[in-house]
């Protein structure tokens, strides 16, 4: 069956130091991956996705993504975080034959000035 | 403009209540979906329809039931509302269906808590 993990629950950075979110996932065929944010109170804003082609992928917000095929991973980072960034950040998988999102658990990210 | 639009956005009520969510989206998708996310922020798929056609429609008590009146609305009506419904609910629109590449567009959530 298909799911995502994201292995940190919570995690604290400084504002202007760089930023990695881990997610890896287990899926069959050929995943489309998703990053969406969730600020507090509201919902679910894409940041970027991967289907094909180029692994590093560039988003929204100053956010990047690689895909890694032989570590089944899809690590989002930013090179300077900026205190607006703290939010909840959730790693989905988009199944292939019904188009629903399977979500990770979800990292909180809190910036400290 | 909204794309994806929830109501209401706070939905107090008692036990044993019945309760309906709407959800429109003026995207022109074909396809919408309801999520439940817990009190851990944990986000699950409960349906999805294709064209006013029930897709999916994941292990959920029958008391929640999905109506899509035409393909830009998708409304959640929920009865004898328990404890354990309190959460956050999502409504989103995609696309297409087959196409899962295609991003899903997220409402703002309706926050539902039980007394």
């Amino acid at each position: 069956a298909q799911s995502v993990t994201q292995p940190d629950i919570h995690i604290t950075v400084s504002e202007g130091a760089s930023l990695e979110l881990r997610c890896n996932y287990s899926y069959g065929a050929t995943p489309y991956l998703f990053w969406y944010v969730q600020s507090p109170g509201q919902g679910l804003q894409l940041l970027l996705k991967y289907f094909s082609g180029d692994t590093l992928v560039q988003g929204i917000k100053g956010f990047e993504a690689e895909f890694k095929r032989s570590q089944s991973s899809f690590n989002l980072r930013k090179p300077s975080v900026h205190w607006s960034d703290a939010a909840e950040y959730f790693c989905a998988v988009g199944e292939g034959s019904q188009g629903n999102l399977i979500f990770g658990k979800g990292t909180k990210l809190s910036v400290k000035p | 403009d909204t794309a994806v639009s929830q109501t209401p956005k706070y939905l107090v009520t008692q036990m044993g209540n019945d309760k309906s969510i709407k959800c429109e989206q003026n995207l022109g998708h074909d396809t919408m979906y309801w999520y439940k996310q817990d009190s851990k922020k944990f986000l699950k798929i409960m349906f999805s329809y294709n064209n006013k056609e029930l897709i999916i429609n994941e292990t959920v008590p029958n008391r929640f039931s999905p109506k899509s009146p035409d393909k830009a609305h998708l409304n959640l009506h929920i009865n004898s509302l328990e404890l354990g419904d309190s959460a956050v609910y999502f409504c989103a629109s995609s696309q297409d269906m087959g196409a899962p590449n295609q991003p899903q567009h997220f409402g703002d959530g309706t926050r539902l808590s039980i007394l």
